[in-house]
């Protein structure tokens, strides 16, 4: 069965970095767009950017350009996504969720599938 | 950006009665192949979202039949035929069309 296993929470302190991991298994890995997004305690969802299916194409949401990298690992089935220059506004559960393309109907299924989520505390 | 808006944001439901929740967008979500790229999750306390629409009216897999998903250019509609305590929790309404954004979340609470 899918699954989208993400690392464990993380403390950091602002000005600093962060790289969370999810780790794919249970579909063609490398046949599916992968997602970031994030959501601060009490509030909705936000989406952070997004890698293609063959790593090679990656495209982030306005508000997170020149302090994302998204990037995959195809011998580990992983996908990571670094933030940084931290804020305490970046204080979030963060989830990878992936694309599903149904091959037959053409369909696009988005995030039919989402990690944990992985909590990340920005605190001085 | 597209801006997505739901209502109402909060909606008090008796189990056995249906409920209702609206999304509008900014823009049409209508591709050029004639599909709405409109989805919708909930969310319960302490969960990852989970999708129960997408294209606005296809129910994902495993999604019971009393969910139902409707609407076409900015305006949706996601109907609870009879609401079971198992629905609790946060509905969100988001556009795939252009990349993707959200709604603000409805939070159906079981009487």
């Amino acid at each position: 069965q899918v699954q989208l296993v993400q690392s464990g929470p993380e403390v950091r302190k602002p000005g600093s970095s962060v790289k969370i991991s999810c780790k794919a298994s249970g579909y063609d890995f490398n046949s599916e767009y992968m997602h970031w997004l994030r959501q601060a305690p009490g509030h909705g969802l936000e989406w952070m950017g997004l890698i293609s299916p063959s790593g090679d194409s990656t495209f982030y949401a306005e508000k997170f350009q020149g302090r994302i990298i998204v990037s995959r690992d195809t011998s580990t089935t992983t996908v990571n996504m670094e933030l940084s220059s931290l804020k305490s506004e970046d204080t979030a559960v963060y989830y990878c969720a992936r694309d599903h393309y149904e091959l037959i109907t053409g369909y696009l299924v988005p995030f039919d599938y989402w990690g944990q989520g992985t909590l990340v505390t920005v605190s001085s | 950006d597209i801006v997505m808006t739901q209502s109402p944001l909060s909606l008090p439901v008796t189990p056995g009665e249906p409920a209702s929740i609206s999304c509008r967008s900014s823009q049409s979500l209508q591709h050029s192949n004639g599909y709405n790229y409109l989805d919708w999750y909930l969310q319960k306390p302490g969960q990852s979202p989970q999708l129960l629409i997408y294209m606005a009216s296809k129910r994902a897999s495993g999604v019971p039949d009393r969910f139902t998903g409707s609407g076409s250019g900015t305006d949706f509609t996601l109907k609870i035929s009879r609401v079971e305590a198992e629905d609790a929790g946060i509905y969100y309404c988001m556009q795939a069309l252009k990349t993707r954004t959200f709604g603000q979340g409805t939070k159906v609470e079981i009487k």
